[in-house]
C-alpha cells in the first residue's frame, strides 16, 4: 500500500521552513527521500534504515519514527532552490530492501521570493 | 561519471505497434528498476530485477515486459502499447551491500506518447 504524504502542496517564501510527513499503515522498514524538479530525473537526498535514525544534510533533515510508521522531512530556511516535488520512498517488506520500493504520491514544494 | 542511461527520451507512436526502452548503468549495480509517472499518481514500479535473469513484477506490470541478460541493462518491452501506457517512465539502478537499503539512481526519464 502507497504510503500517504501530507501536505500534497505547500508555497513557502524563501527564508521560511516546511514540514512534509511520509506515513504508512504498513511497518516501515527504510525510508528514502527523494526531489524531483520539473521535468527531471528523481534526486536522492537520503536514507533512513532504522528507527529513531535522523539525518541531515545543510538544511535538509529527516526524521524515521519505525514505531509511529512515519517519517518527517525538515526543510529549514527554505531557499529558492528547494522547490520541486518530494516524493519518500519504502520498500514493500523486509525482504525488499535493495530494489522493490513503492513511492508516495509526492508533496509540491513552491518557494517564492 | 557513474549514470543510468536511457534511449529514447522522446518517443511517439501509434496503438499496437512494439516497441523498447533501453536502459544502462555503468556503476555494477544488482538492483534495476523501471517506473512509470503520471500525474497525482506519483512514481509506481512496472518491473524489478535483482540480478541478471532474476525480476519480478511491481505495482503495474500489465502490458509490459522486461529481460535482463545483462548486470548492465535492463530494457522494457511494450508488445503491443494503447493509449494508457502514455507517460513518462524511468529506469533506476541501485546497490545491495551488506544487506542494507541503498539509493536509486534514476535515469533522465522517457516520454513516451501512444495515439
Amino acid at each position: 500500500q502507497q504510503p500517504v504524504q501530507s501536505p500534497q502542496a505547500v508555497i513557502l517564501r524563501e527564508g521560511e521552513d516546511a514540514v512534509i510527513n511520509c506515513s504508512s499503515s504498513k511497518a516501515l522498514y527504510s525510508v528514502h527521500w527523494y526531489r524531483q524538479k520539473h521535468g527531471e530525473a528523481p534526486v536522492f537526498l537520503m536514507i533512513l534504515l532504522k528507527g529513531g535514525e535522523q539525518k541531515g544534510h545543510e538544511k535538509i533533515s529527516a526524521s524515521f519514527n519505525e514505531k509511529k510508521q512515519q517519517s518527517s522531512l525538515y526543510l529549514t530556511a527554505s531557499q529558492l532552490s528547494y522547490s520541486g516535488t518530494y516524493f519518500c520512498g519504502t520498500p514493500v517488506s523486509v525482504l525488499d530492501q535493495g530494489g522493490k520500493l513503492i513511492f508516495g504520491q509526492g508533496t509540491e514544494l513552491s518557494v517564492k521570493p | 561519471e557513474a549514470q543510468v542511461t536511457q534511449n529514447p527520451r522522446y518517443l511517439i507512436t501509434v496503438t499496437g505497434k512494439k516497441l523498447t526502452v533501453t536502459c544502462s548503468q555503468n556503476m555494477n549495480h544488482e538492483y534495476m528498476s523501471w517506473y512509470r509517472q503520471d500525474p497525482g499518481l506519483g512514481l509506481r514500479q512496472i518491473y524489478y530485477s535483482m540480478n541478471v535473469e532474476v525480476t519480478d513484477k511491481g505495482d503495474v506490470p500489465e502490458g509490459y515486459k522486461v529481460s535482463r541478460k545483462e548486470k548492465r541493462n535492463f530494457p522494457l518491452i511494450l508488445e503491443s502499447p494503447s493509449p494508457n501506457q502514455t507517460s513518462l517512465y524511468f529506469c533506476a539502478s541501485s546497490s545491495f551491500l551488506d544487506g542494507l537499503d541503498s539509493e536509486q539512481f534514476f535515469g533522465p526519464g522517457t516520454r513516451l506518447t501512444v495515439l
